[in-house]
């Protein structure tokens, strides 16, 4: 159980283009998503949290009008990374839980390279 | 404020036992989780603490003293496929987690 499907898993896209990745729990219901970034050989990031059916919470630094995230329904939240550049390049996660206190489940990445 | 302690890198041999060490602080506490992270790939989750004590689990056992703010990941009979960076993270009184920035095992055979 607790699984979690991101899509897609790798991208390339063009400097200027936006990206769109999903984030689905399969075989739960996620209460709150969190989306993360990583680059190489660094720590995990978290750039936001999501809950169902309200506005996404930013961590400081993160251009909420650059990484657009929309949680729609209790299993999927999607991140719009837009107007993309070179310097977005990295390895994206998102994760879910279905309580506060649980667990959180990673999906396994989307490796975004802008061109 | 809140943090999170590990080790960068550790190095051990194939079939020995190794230990890895967190020590946290957070405003409150909720848990203390382990992840294992292969490179190149995203973390999957091991273990969580919340009450003081040993939690076995297959090759892999974790530890919790709340008292001292520190756990420990516990590596038994190591395999190469092990080779991996192990995360700490502690959950807060938000039931937000905190990430140590992770330490990379090395394994040699």
């Amino acid at each position: 159980g607790a699984v979690v499907s991101q899509h897609p898993s790798w991208v390339i896209c063009k400097s200027g283009t936006s990206v769109k990745i999903e984030c689905r729990s399969l075989d739960f219901q996620a209460t709150t998503m969190f989306w993360y970034r990583q680059f190489p050989k660094q720590s995990l990031m978290l750039m936001a949290t999501s809950n169902e059916g309200s506005k996404a919470t930013y961590e400081q630094g993160v251009e909420k009008d650059k990484f657009l995230i929309n949680h729609a329904s209790l299993t999927l939240s999607t991140l719009t990374v837009t107007s993309a550049h070179p310097e977005d390049s990295s390895f994206y996660i998102c994760s879910a839980r279905d309580r506060e206190s649980s667990p959180l489940h990673f999906g396994n990445g989307t490796r975004l390279t802008v061109t | 404020g809140q943090n999170i302690d590990q080790p960068t890198e550790m190095t051990a041999t194939e079939g020995a036992i190794v230990q890895i060490n967190c020590t946290y602080q957070t405003s409150g506490f909720n848990g203390l989780f382990w992840y294992q992270q292969h490179a190149g790939e995203a973390p999957t989750f091991l273990s969580y603490n919340v009450l003081d004590g040993l939690e076995e689990k297959g090759r892999f056992s974790s530890f919790l003293s709340r008292s001292k703010g520190y756990s420990y990941l516990l590596l038994k009979e190591l395999q190469m496929k092990d080779s991996a960076s192990y995360l700490c993270a502690g959950m807060d009184s938000n039931y937000q987690l905190i990430w140590g920035a992770g330490t990379k095992q090395i394994i040699k055979p």
